[in-house]
């Protein structure tokens, strides 16, 4: 079963350009979650969606950034007209919620990241 | 979700336990706590999770006080593959928490 999948890993945009990540659940995960990193820090929720549906953007920027996640394909994490404080690590996780497994917790399993440098 | 505060660096030498120690001192009866790793240039990794007195693992060890208040990462014997970034994170157990809040972690440094 392979792990959540992002590309690009490395992604360059120039100030002004669209950035778009992309993001692959586990084999039988639903749900998806973005979350932004920025150097020497901890990392900070964006969005949580469901197939066609966003069920959580309290954590996106209000304009420039968007996400969806479609019936078919993998979810993308847009931002638009990019600037230099976009530049970050962004993470996707997904979870097969409701909760399942031996533990019963919620857990979240990440992705390898995509590091988004703007110039 | 509880606020948690942790040492922001430790270093250890190869082949010591090593113990993190997370202060929330604003836990919830209904909250768990949970730890994760993060190795540079990844995404952060489950490592272990309970409510209350010890829970052990393959990997680690998490000791929690009978008042909650904080608790203790164990990691027996680190290897310099154990240096990584270190969350603890506070938050009830149900289907209705995903918000999580990584606070800046506490970054191990194992040395030779």
């Amino acid at each position: 079963n392979a792990g959540v999948m992002q590309n690009p890993r490395h992604l360059v945009r120039r100030r002004g350009q669209e950035a778009r990540l992309r993001c692959s659940p586990m084999k039988g995960h639903s749900h998806v979650y973005w979350y932004r990193q920025l150097p020497e820090e901890g990392l900070k929720f964006m969005v949580y969606l469901q197939k066609e549906n966003i069920i959580d953007e309290s954590g996106m920027p209000k304009e420039r950034f968007s996400a969806e996640f479609p019936k078919e394909g993998p979810s993308i994490l847009r931002i638009q007209q990019v600037v230099r404080g976009d530049s970050a690590a962004y993470f996707c996780a997904s979870s097969p919620l409701p909760i399942s497994g031996t533990s019963g917790y919620n857990e979240q399993f990440f992705g390898p990241g995509t590091r988004l440098t703007v110039l | 979700l509880a606020k948690t505060t942790q040492p922001i660096s430790m270093d250890s030498y190869e082949g010591q336990e090593v113990n993190i120690t997370c202060s929330h001192n604003n836990i919830a009866t209904n909250d768990y706590i949970t730890w994760y790793q993060q190795f540079p240039s990844q995404g952060p990794r489950f490592i272990i999770q309970g409510y209350k007195t010890k829970v052990t693992n393959e990997v680690a060890s998490l000791f929690i006080p009978a008042d909650r208040k904080s608790s203790t990462l164990s990691l027996p014997r680190v290897s310099l593959s154990d240096t990584a970034v270190y969350y603890c994170l506070v938050a009830p157990r149900s289907s209705g928490t995903y918000k999580y809040i990584f606070g800046t972690g506490t970054r191990l440094k194992v040395l030779a």
